[in-house]
């Protein structure tokens, strides 16, 4: 089965400067990548996704890339603000509404 | 839109004892999950169920867990008994089941603490 690898798993950062965050999947049917934000004691909530068909994707600070290839995706968080610090998990899953296999997360904290 | 809502947020048992998690998908949404996340881990699929047909559930384990989704709306996961290793989060989330691709939408979760 699918298995996704993720890294950082912690990354402090001062506000302002960029934060990647690095994920590896190892199933190459794998065609749906998602990020999803999780703030202490809340629900995951999708900052952004891509789709195998795509390179890049970017909305405003938040930005993704695919590298089929090389079976690896990194999100990309530019001008960091205090209220970007949460825990950050990278999913990969195939079409249509198949289960999402997540990374073990990334505790993102950005200083002020 | 209302969100995926779930109940109880938090539980405390002992352990052997049943407990019960109950989820409200989003109106309209036909593809439900309930997925367990251990602290510090990111979420793991249990079950997923396309209406009420549980399509997969190769990772519930079935000695002790059970669901159901009757009516294709609602639907409550089981523990019977529960074990101390059980503690975690029980997240369910719900997705359209239109297009290729869609987004699934989590709940709070229910926390469980296992003594």
């Amino acid at each position: 089965g699918e298995n996704v690898e993720q890294h950082p798993s912690t990354l402090s950062v001062q506000e302002g400067d960029s934060a990647v965050i690095k994920c590896t999947y190892s199933d190459s049917a794998s065609n749906y990548f998602p990020w999803y934000k999780q703030e202490l004691g809340k629900r995951p909530q999708l900052i952004i996704d891509i789709r195998s068909n795509v390179g890049e994707k970017k909305d405003q600070r938040i930005a993704v890339t695919l590298n089929k290839t090389a079976k690896h995706f990194s999100l990309h968080i530019t001008e960091t603000q205090p209220e970007d610090s949460a825990v950050y998990f990278c999913a990969a899953s195939k079409e249509y509404g198949n289960k999402l296999v997540f990374g073990a997360g990334t505790i993102l904290r950005v200083k002020s | 839109e209302a969100g995926v809502v779930q109940s109880p947020r938090y539980k405390i048992i002992e352990k052997k004892q049943p407990v019960a998690f109950w989820c409200n998908p989003i109106s309209g949404h036909n593809t439900l999950y309930w997925y367990l996340q251990n602290l510090g881990q990111g979420p793991e699929l249990l079950i997923r169920y396309e209406n009420e047909e549980a399509v997969d559930d190769s990772q519930l384990p079935k000695d002790r867990f059970s669901a159901e989704r009757l009516k294709g709306v609602d639907s409550t996961l089981k523990i019977q008994p529960a074990e101390l290793g059980d503690s975690a989060v029980y997240l369910c989330a719900s997705s359209s089941g239109q297009g290729v691709y869609n987004e699934q939408f989590f709940g709070p979760g229910t926390r469980l603490t296992v003594l």
